[in-house]
């Protein structure tokens, strides 16, 4: 049974280039969370997609965007990186509706390097 | 910030002791959950506690929840070099909302 699995592992890009990260859910997992956690931090909510939508929405700009496949994969592309954009990029994945009582199930992340 | 705080922020203790530590949150929650975080790699989820639980085991770990403080504590009972890693609460607010808010963490070292 495969867990959450995430592409690419590390990356490295250049201010103000753009960024698409990827992410496939747990089997039988049907909603996709997005985390970015700066080194030393607790992770920090980005947004969360159900049902190709995005449900909810954390405290980032509109250059964070993302996208839910029917196959319920997950990307998050950020446009015209900044450094303070470097961080782990967490995907995690939970059953229907991820509300309440859902634990989330985290792949091992993206480590973003902005220079 | 929303993120919650927790306590100390780094704990060192020898094999066979136990740990203890704390998280501090701010808003009404629906429940409470702790991970865990081993350098560079994802979340494991350990354990989770709702808001009408005071108190909740899973083999050697033990959380509390004090909602009138806002506070939960998670114990690490006889600990193992393996529970080397860093340990986070986060919170689910009540009234639908599907974020999680987390805590700043407390590093974790066992010392064999």
């Amino acid at each position: 049974d495969a867990g959450v699995t995430q592409s690419p592992t590390h990356l490295i890009k250049t201010r103000g280039q753009q960024v698409t990260l990827r992410c496939s859910p747990k089997s039988g997992h049907d909603t996709v969370s997005w985390y970015q956690q700066a080194l030393g931090q607790g992770p920090q909510f980005i947004f969360q997609y159900y049902e190709e939508e995005e449900r909810q929405r954390g405290n980032f700009p509109d250059r964070f965007s993302g996208h839910q496949f029917p196959n319920y994969s997950s990307e998050l592309n950020v446009n015209a990186l900044l450094l303070g954009d470097s961080a782990l990029y967490l995907c995690a994945s939970s059953l229907v509706g991820g509300l309440y009582n859902s634990p989330l199930h985290f792949g091992n992340g993206t480590r973003l390097t902005v220079t | 910030s929303q993120q919650g705080e927790e306590d100390p922020q780094a704990l060192s203790i020898q094999e066979g002791e136990n740990a203890t530590m704390n998280c501090s949150y701010k808003t009404s929650i629906n429940n409470l959950q702790w991970y865990r975080q081993n350098s560079g790699r994802g979340l494991v989820h350990l354990i989770l506690i709702r808001s009408n639980e005071r108190e909740k085991h899973s083999g050697r770990l033990r959380v509390t929840l004090d909602t009138s403080k806002k506070s939960s504590s998670l114990l690490i009972t006889a600990s193992r070099a393996a529970d080397t890693a860093s340990y986070f609460c986060a919170t689910v607010g009540q009234g639908g909302t599907y974020k999680y808010i987390f805590g700043t963490g407390t590093r974790l070292k066992v010392l064999a």
